[in-house]
């Protein structure tokens, strides 16, 4: 069955250091990948997706994330973080062309001042 | 990106009534709009799925008969909660997509917040 695993709960970092929140999957086929931010009470806003080609994806607030097909991995990074981005982060799948979503279980970023 | 529009986004109701959540997608037309339910500290689980004119398919443990589904329109779907009980209260969140708009993803409302006491 297909699956998300975000093995981190939680993850502390301070401000204006480096971040990487990390996802692997589990899949047949060529996956569609995507990384949301939702903040406490609110829904989800899309960070960045991945379809094809290029493995390393910009997103928005200065996130990228690339794509390993060999680790089924497509972890979260941003250099250096700002108090704002103090979320929950869910890696997600998507298994086919309707877009139903299937989520990880989410990580929750701390940032210290 | 589209606009997908959730209402209320938060609702108290009394054990045994029933509670409706409109989802509604501002300026796309939604072929294909989910129904995810979130509880505190945890993950999105997929409720439901639903695409426009048809009955909506349900994912397994999900009780049909009570989380009433409608999507009746492109741009609305509702879910109802009937008899509702305090176990129901949890974060829902619907999604919308577009299968023929060249839409690539799939919009989050805001969330709904019900609480049944």
């Amino acid at each position: 069955a297909q699956s998300v695993t975000q093995p981190d709960i939680h993850i502390t970092v301070s401000e204006g250091a480096s971040l990487e929140l990390r996802c692997n999957y589990s899949y047949g086929a060529t996956p569609y990948l995507f990384w949301y931010v939702q903040s406490p009470g609110q829904g989800l806003q899309l960070l960045l997706k991945y379809f094809s080609g290029d493995t390393l994806v910009q997103g928005i607030k200065g996130f990228e994330a690339e794509f390993k097909r060999s680790q089924s991995s497509f972890n979260l990074r941003k250099p250096s973080v700002h108090w704002s981005d103090a979320a929950e982060y869910f890696c997600a799948v998507v298994m086919d062309s309707s877009y139903k979503l299937i989520f990880g279980s989410g990580t929750r970023l701390l940032v210290r001042p | 990106g589209a606009v997908v529009s959730q209402h209320p986004s938060w609702v108290i109701c009394k054990s045994g009534t029933s509670v409706k959540i409109e989802c509604r997608s501002l300026d796309f037309q939604a072929t294909t709009m989910f129904w995810y339910r979130q509880f505190p500290k945890q993950s999105l689980m997929l409720m439901a799925t639903s695409n426009e004119g048809s009955k909506a398919t349900y994912e397994q443990g999900v009780e049909k008969d009570k989380f009433l589904i409608n999507h009746a329109s492109l741009t609305l779907s509702t879910l109802t909660v009937t008899s509702a009980h305090p176990e129901d209260s949890s974060f829902y969140i619907c999604s919308a997509s577009s299968s023929w708009q060249g839409i690539t993803e799939a919009f989050f409302g805001q969330g709904t917040r019900l609480t049944v006491v």
